[in-house]
């Protein structure tokens, strides 16, 4: 079945770029997917890519797809501290989603 | 667009109780609904898929007889906890998806139940 990982902690300066990467293991998942859980919160879906894509940008966000690779990764241009939260990437299978463990970003002033 | 909301926020309870939460799509019909449970510091583990008017289809090893699931219209799901007990105290997250929507996997997600079982 499909295993999407992701690093644990990513630390930055506010008003630099973070960039959040993922990896994961089905080349059949049509769309990959980052989420945003403040503490004690829901998700909130940030953006999407369908599979077909190599990039996808939306304001200060950025997706990168490397489809070969089966890397995926998110740019936050001008982190603010207000993005400090913890990110989720997930990959679509049969339906469901499966979810990386979560990147905790710290959004340093 | 896409929202759901869920209620209770958060509950207290006793052991051995019953506990319902609810999971509403307020401005679109859900499609599938589908249940989590997140552990602190960890990732969702899914529990359940459930789609409207059908039994929910549970992941393995989630007791369906514990965690009962109720799918009665397009727009309300339930969650109930049965017979709770201090290990079923967890963050509970519902989400649906959104026929409609750009991607018809999409899942929009509500701002989740924290459960305590004393």
């Amino acid at each position: 079945g499909e295993d999407v990982e992701q690093s644990l902690f990513l630390s930055v300066r506010e008003g630099d770029s973070s960039v959040i990467n993922c990896t994961y293991t089905d080349s059949s998942s049509t769309y990959l997917y980052w989420y945003k859980q403040e503490p004690g919160a829901g998700l909130q879906l940030l953006t999407y890519i369908f599979s077909n894509m190599d990039m996808k940008q939306d304001q200060r966000l950025t997706v990168l797809l490397n489809k070969k690779d089966k890397h995926l990764s998110l740019r936050i241009a001008d982190t603010q501290t207000g993005d400090s939260a913890i990110y989720f990437c997930a990959a679509s299978q049969g339906g469901k989603l499966i979810f990386g463990q979560g990147t905790e970003l710290s959004v340093k002033p | 667009g896409a929202v759901v909301s869920q209620h209770p926020s958060w509950v207290i309870c006793k052991s051995g109780t019953s506990v319902k939460i609810e999971c509403r799509s307020l401005d679109f019909q859900a499609t599938t609904m589908f249940w989590y449970r997140q552990f602190p510091k960890q990732s969702l583990m899914l529990m359940a898929t459930s789609n409207e008017g059908s039994k929910a289809t549970y992941e393995q090893g989630v007791e369906k007889d514990k965690f009962l699931i109720n799918h009665a219209s397009l727009t309300l799901s339930t969650l109930t906890v049965t017979s709770a007990h201090p290990e079923d105290s967890s963050f509970y997250i519902c989400s649906a998806t959104h026929a409609a929507s750009g991607s018809g996997e999409t899942q929009y997600f509500g701002p989740g139940t924290r459960l305590l079982v004393l």
